[in-house]
């Protein structure tokens, strides 16, 4: 069974720093191309970054480029993302998904305010 | 950016009866390699999203087979031959074939 685990997040103040994590288990992490989706509260879905297998590739939404990070490491079976500079318009609830969407994690929730 | 458009965006269905959603992009959605990344998702209240459906019309493993994807072009539609009670919550497309991949506003389904 495919799972994907978030964690990370929490009440930050604008201008700050957060790391989110995502721990697969339950698939060949390695072989995906992995992605960060955020839900600002009562709105809809919002793709942020994207990461090849290997990553070779990594592509970012523009309301988050030069301010977030997306990485992974195979051998831990884990995506990250680190996010700078971050303003109040990032508040969301953020999710790791496997590829095309074919699997969720729970997501966690960031809050942005002073 | 892609903008997906779906309609209607609130929808009230009957139990046992049919429904669909419709899903407009702003452009073609048929990739370099051939194929056409349209996606749909379900959400309910408090979980993430689920996929239904991949590539127009394909259906993940596990969907219930009255989920149907169609469409081409710009066009899309979901269908759902009979509604039961289990299906209301939010509804989203989305276009994988360009990053940064969109989404639909969402259509927020209820029973009559």
């Amino acid at each position: 069974e495919v799972q994907l685990v978030e964690s990370g997040g929490g009440l930050v103040q604008p201008g700050g720093s957060l790391r989110l994590s995502c721990a697969a288990s339950g698939f060949t992490f390695s072989i995906y191309w992995m992605t960060w989706v955020r839900q600002a509260p009562g709105k809809g879905l919002e793709s942020v970054a994207y990461i090849t297998e290997g990553g070779s590739e990594i592509y970012y939404a523009d309301s988050v480029k030069g301010r977030f990070s997306i990485s992974r490491d195979d051998a831990k079976a884990s995506l990250y993302l680190q996010m700078n500079n971050l303003r109040v318009e990032d508040t969301a609830v953020y999710y790791c998904s496997r590829g095309g969407g074919s699997g969720w994690g729970q997501g966690t929730l960031v809050t942005v305010s002073s | 950016d892609v903008v997906m458009t779906q309609s209607p965006l609130s929808l009230s269905a009957t139990l046992g009866q049919p429904a669909s959603i419709s899903c407009r992009s702003s452009q073609g959605l048929v990739h370099s390699d051939g194929n056409t990344y349209l996606n749909w998702f379900h959400q309910r209240p408090g979980q993430s999203p689920r996929r239904l459906i991949y590539k127009v019309s394909e259906r993940d493993s596990g969907v219930p087979d009255r989920f149907s994807g169609s469409g081409s072009g710009t066009d899309f539609t979901l269908t759902i031959s009979r509604v039961e009670a289990e299906d209301v919550g939010v509804y989203y497309c989305m276009q994988g074939t360009r990053w940064p991949w969109t989404f639909g506003q969402g259509t927020k389904v209820q029973i009559k």
